[in-house]
């Protein structure tokens, strides 16, 4: 039983156009969601997140999306660079629990 | 500051040997956690713990056990290594309630033949 699933394995974008990365999940539970961002051989980094109270947060040139009724975030990268080619991974988590469930990760690549 | 910092970097054992793996943090960071990533699986977590002196099972805990040593350091321990547990494991911490950002360690690539 997959909680947080992302649909979409790769995705290849022209440098300066949107990356848009998608993100599901079926557990109303969760109120906390995040965006890493994994270089090979690398830990992965955090990059961004939001809480179920908003439904929007920017931090430069990275926004999340979330749509509660739905279920379902989304990763906008405006625009794109070379250095944004990694794998993304969404994680969400349940207020009072320490526990995180991760999405299985979208390989971004982004053409110069 | 190093941040988090796991130990070793690269391992192969053979089915049946024990290991440890090392993970300490230098953030003050209250929590700790052990994940495994394996192709197409994403991160999986193995067990956390929420604070010095507790720890928790998470959604794959078979096979391994752990141990908060303090505040620092929080090791993973395979007893009798098997084929399925060739993965990466990441250690990560988390600063404590209210703030979910968690922060990665660099890896550590084990190969059981």
């Amino acid at each position: 039983d997959q909680q947080v699933k992302q649909n979409s394995p790769s995705l290849s974008v022209q440098e300066g156009r949107i990356s848009i990365l998608n993100c599901d999940y079926t557990n109303s539970m969760f109120d906390y969601f995040l965006w890493y961002k994994k270089y090979p051989a690398e830990g992965p980094t955090f990059l961004i997140s939001i809480s179920s109270i908003k439904d929007k947060n920017e931090d430069g040139r990275f926004t999340v999306f979330l749509n509660k009724s739905a279920k379902h975030l989304s990763l906008h990268i405006v625009p794109s660079q070379p250095g944004d080619s990694a794998v993304y991974f969404c994680a969400a988590s349940a207020s009072g629990t320490y526990k995180y469930i991760f999405g299985t990760g979208t390989r971004l690549k982004v053409l110069a | 500051n190093a941040g988090v910092t796991q130990t070793p970097k690269f391992q192969v054992l053979k089915t049946g040997q024990s290991m440890t793996l090392q993970c300490a943090q230098d953030m003050n960071h209250n929590s700790m956690y052990w994940y495994r990533q394996d192709p197409g699986m994403g991160l999986r977590l193995i067990y956390y713990s929420a604070s010095e002196g507790t720890t928790d099972k998470g959604e794959v805990p078979n096979g391994y056990n752990v141990s908060r040593l303090n505040k620092r350091e929080f090791s993973l321990r395979l007893e009798s290594a098997a084929p399925s547990q060739t993965s990466v494991y990441f250690c990560a911490s988390r600063s404590g309630t209210g703030i979910y950002e968690q922060y990665f360690g660099p890896g550590t690539r084990l190969t059981v033949t």
